[in-house]
C-alpha cells in the first residue's frame, strides 16, 4: 500500500505570497495516478490538478503542479483569499484500483 | 453538468448497516467513461476512499472495510449505493459519492455534497 505524507501540516501566507505545498508517496507512482484537490469548510473536494501537472476545468492558472515519482509538489504562484483551504494529493494504484489521500495541508492566513 | 446527491438516515445504530444512496441528475451514469465511488471523512479529519464500482460490474474497496462494505449501481436509476455493516462510532463521518473518469490521466470527477452519517445509540 502507498502512503503519501503531505508537508507542511499547516502553512501559514499572506495573500500575494507564493505557497508551495509537497506531497511524497512511500513508492514511485505513475504521474498520470497523481491528483490534488482543495477542500474548502462545509464543501465537497474539488480537482484541482490531475496527471500531476494538468489543470482540470475552471481552475485559475495561479495553480500548478509538477514533480514525478515520489516527490510531488502544488504551487499556488500569487495566493488570492479564496485560496485558503486544506489540500490534499490522492494517488490511484493500478493494481488493484485502490485509491490513497495525503493527510491534507491547511493552508492559512498569517 | 451531472450533480449528485446522497440520501439516507443522517443517525444509525452500533452494529446496524449503514445504507446510503447517490442520485446523478443532469446526464446519464450509465456509460463505460465512468466509475463511481464513495470516500468519507470523519469530523475534523481527512478523506477516506472507501471504495468504487466499474461499469463492468467489478467492484475495489479500502482493504481496512472490505469485509464490511458493499458498493452496488442501479444504471436505470442514475443511482449507486453504499452499504457499511456492523457500524461503530468510528464509523461517523461525513459521506462522499463521487463519479469520475475510468481512465487516467482522471481528468474529471463529480462529487455530492456530502452526508453527515453518526453512529449512536
Amino acid at each position: 500500500e502507498i502512503v503519501l505524507t503531505q508537508s507542511p501540516g499547516t502553512l501559514s501566507l499572506s495573500p500575494g505570497e507564493r505557497a508551495t505545498l509537497s506531497c511524497r508517496a512511500s513508492q514511485s507512482v505513475s504521474s498520470s495516478y497523481l491528483a490534488w484537490y482543495q477542500q474548502k469548510p462545509g464543501q465537497a473536494p474539488r480537482l484541482l490538478i490531475y496527471g500531476a501537472s494538468s489543470r482540470a476545468t475552471g481552475i485559475p492558472d495561479r495553480f500548478s503542479g509538477s514533480g514525478s515519482g515520489t516527490d510531488f509538489t502544488l504551487t499556488i504562484s500569487r495566493l488570492e483569499p479564496e485560496d485558503f483551504a486544506v489540500y490534499y494529493c490522492q494517488q490511484y494504484g493500478s493494481s488493484p484500483p485502490v485509491y490513497t489521500f495525503g493527510q491534507g495541508t491547511k493552508l492559512e492566513i498569517k | 453538468q451531472l450533480q449528485l446527491q446522497e440520501s439516507g438516515p443522517g443517525l444509525v445504530k452500533p452494529s446496524e448497516t449503514l445504507s446510503l444512496t447517490c442520485t446523478v441528475s443532469g446526464g446519464s451514469i450509465s456509460s463505460s467513461s465512468y466509475y463511481w465511488g464513495w470516500i468519507r471523512q470523519p469530523p475534523g479529519k481527512g478523506l477516506e476512499w472507501i471504495g468504487s464500482i466499474y461499469y463492468s460490474g467489478s467492484t475495489y474497496y479500502n482493504p481496512s472495510l472490505k469485509s464490511r462494505v458493499t458498493i452496488s449501481v442501479d444504471t436505470s436509476k442514475n443511482q449507486f449505493s453504499l452499504k457499511l455493516s456492523s457500524v461503530t462510532a468510528a464509523d461517523t463521518a461525513v459521506y462522499y459519492c463521487r463519479l469520475a473518469a475510468r481512465l487516467p490521466p482522471f481528468p474529471f470527477d463529480y462529487w455530492g455534497q456530502g452526508t453527515l452519517v453518526t453512529v449512536s445509540s
